[in-house]
C-alpha cells in the first residue's frame, strides 16, 4: 500500500533558526512527491514538488526538499525561520490506480516559529 | 494561473436538509477534480475522484447516496451533501487538475468550506 508519514505532530524552532518537516514514503514505481501548506481555515498552498531530476527541490517563500530515494525521504527545510511560517504542513505522494492518480497525504505537521 | 473558487466558504444548515458546494477551475479546464474532508487539526481524506462526464469514483466507505458529486462541466463540480447530520460538519476542500494521466502532476485547491449542521 502506497502511504506517506510524517513523524512529528509539531516542529517548533526559533525565528531566524534553520527549520526541518520530515516526510517518508512508501510507493511502488517513482515517486512523485509534493509539499503544501495550509493556513487556518483555507485550502492548500502548493510550496514544491519532486518528479524526477535534481534530489534538491527549490520552492516557494524560500523552503526546500530533499528527496533520498535509498531513505524513501523527502524532508522539508527552510535556512531561516520566519514567524509567518507557523502554518500545518503537508507532504504527499501521487498514488497511481490504473491511469489515475490520486494524492495521499501525511498528517501533517504543525510548525510553530517563536519570535 | 490556476485558482480553483469554492462557493459557499461557509454555511450552516439543519439536520435533515441537502447542501450543495461548488468548486470551480477558474482560469484552466480541469479534467479531474477531487473532493476532500477534513476534520480539526487531521489530514485531508479523500471522498471522490470525479472526471468531466462520467460518474464520481468513490472512496472505500464514503456513502455514494449521501454525498452527490456532479461533474458536468471541465470547470465546475458540485458537492451535494443530502440530508445533513451533525457528524457530517466538516471542512470540504475540493481540488482539480489539469490533463489526465502520467504527464500531468499538480493539484490546486480551493479555499475550503466549512459545514456546520445543527
Amino acid at each position: 500500500a502506497q502511504s506517506v508519514a510524517q513523524p512529528e505532530d509539531q516542529v517548533n524552532v526559533a525565528e531566524g533558526n534553520p527549520l526541518t518537516v520530515k516526510c517518508t514514503y512508501s510507493v511502488s514505481g517513482n515517486p512523485y512527491l509534493f509539499w503544501y501548506v495550509q493556513y487556518p481555515n483555507r485550502g492548500l498552498q502548493f510550496l514544491l514538488k519532486y518528479i524526477t531530476g535534481d534530489n534538491l527541490v527549490k520552492g516557494s517563500y524560500g523552503f526546500e526538499a530533499e528527496f533520498n530515494k535509498s531513505q524513501t525521504s523527502f524532508h522539508l527545510k527552510k535556512p531561516s525561520a520566519l514567524v509567518s511560517d507557523s502554518a500545518l504542513y503537508f507532504c504527499a505522494v501521487r498514488a497511481y490506480s490504473g491511469n489515475t492518480g490520486k494524492l495521499i497525504f501525511g498528517q501533517g505537521t504543525t510548525l510553530q516559529v517563536k519570535p | 494561473g490556476a485558482v480553483v473558487s469554492q462557493h459557499p466558504s461557509w454555511v450552516i444548515c439543519k439536520s435533515g436538509t441537502s447542501v450543495k458546494i461548488e468548486c470551480r477551475s477558474l482560469d484552466f479546464q480541469a479534467t479531474t477534480m477531487f473532493w476532500y474532508r477534513q476534520f480539526p487539526k487531521q489530514s485531508l481524506m479523500l471522498m471522490a475522484t470525479s472526471n468531466e462526464g462520467s460518474k464520481a469514483t468513490y472512496e472505500q466507505g464514503v456513502e455514494k447516496d449521501k454525498f452527490l458529486i456532479n461533474h458536468a462541466s471541465l470547470t465546475l463540480s458540485t458537492l451535494t451533501v443530502t440530508s445533513a447530520h451533525p457528524e457530517d460538519s466538516s471542512f470540504y476542500i475540493c481540488s482539480a487538475r489539469r490533463g489526465s494521466g502520467r504527464s500531468t502532476y499538480e493539484q490546486y485547491f480551493g479555499p475550503g468550506t466549512r459545514l456546520t449542521v445543527t
